[in-house]
């Protein structure tokens, strides 16, 4: 089916580690966006790319890094994972003038 | 930077009553967006505006796009158990002030008794 898949579900990881979450859409959006979101903090913009390889910062991109080496993949990595980073990761695509589509999201903890 | 106040934060009603939530901002807006969130999902969209005093419906749902580009907001009629969930109004600016990011409001969580 059309639409956006995000991977893993679920994540359990302890700090220090490197962790990926995958990102995959079927419409060929030009624009994607990782958001992250936390209980009193809203959805909060982490990074978002225009283009295949074409990435810029968000609100809160310090400790993430992206890629996009291809329209359809967004993947975002905790290069160094922390406590702070525990929180539900969002990924969306975006067609139009601003209607963004949104995946189920991604539950990440770090112990 | 740019900000959304949105309000209420939460909302406790009886099933079958009217709801009203409103985004405010400081700065101009070419687009508004209203978004609902189920638990454990993403967001989805609601309604979208375009135009300075667009008013829209979907189903009972009904919203505007004030006529200062600064509010919106959100009506919906007859609440339903289904309609829980926390909603998200959202602003565009013009490409100049961000590219084609979306700036959202903290979001009216929304709790129905039957």
């Amino acid at each position: 089916d059309a639409g956006i898949t995000q991977s893993p579900r679920y994540k359990i990881t302890e700090t220090g580690r490197q962790v990926t979450l995958m990102c995959h859409q079927t419409w060929s959006h030009s624009y994607m966006f990782w958001y992250r979101q936390d209980l009193g903090h809203g959805l909060r913009l982490i990074y978002y790319s225009a283009a295949a390889d074409i990435t810029d910062k968000g609100e809160v991109p310090d400790g993430y890094v992206v890629s996009r080496s291809k329209t359809e993949n967004f993947p975002l990595t905790l290069e160094s994972a922390t406590r702070s980073q525990t929180s539900v990761y969002f990924c969306a695509s975006m067609r139009g003038y601003g209607e963004l589509f949104f995946g189920e999201g991604s539950r990440l903890t770090v112990l | 930077g740019q900000q959304l106040n949105q309000s209420p934060q939460s909302m406790f009603i009886q099933e079958g009553e009217d709801v009203s939530m409103n985004c405010t901002s400081s700065s101009i807006f070419n687009t508004w967006l209203w978004y609902k969130q189920d638990p454990g999902e993403g967001p989805v969209l609601l309604i979208a505006l375009y135009k300075a005093g667009e008013l829209t419906s979907n189903g009972r749902l009904t919203a505007q796009f004030g006529i200062t580009r600064k509010d919106s907001f959100l009506n919906i009629s007859a609440s339903i158990p289904s309609d829980v969930g926390i909603y998200f109004c959202a602003g565009r600016g013009d490409l100049i002030q961000g590219a084609q990011k979306l700036v959202f409001g903290q979001g009216t969580r929304l709790t129905i008794n039957p």
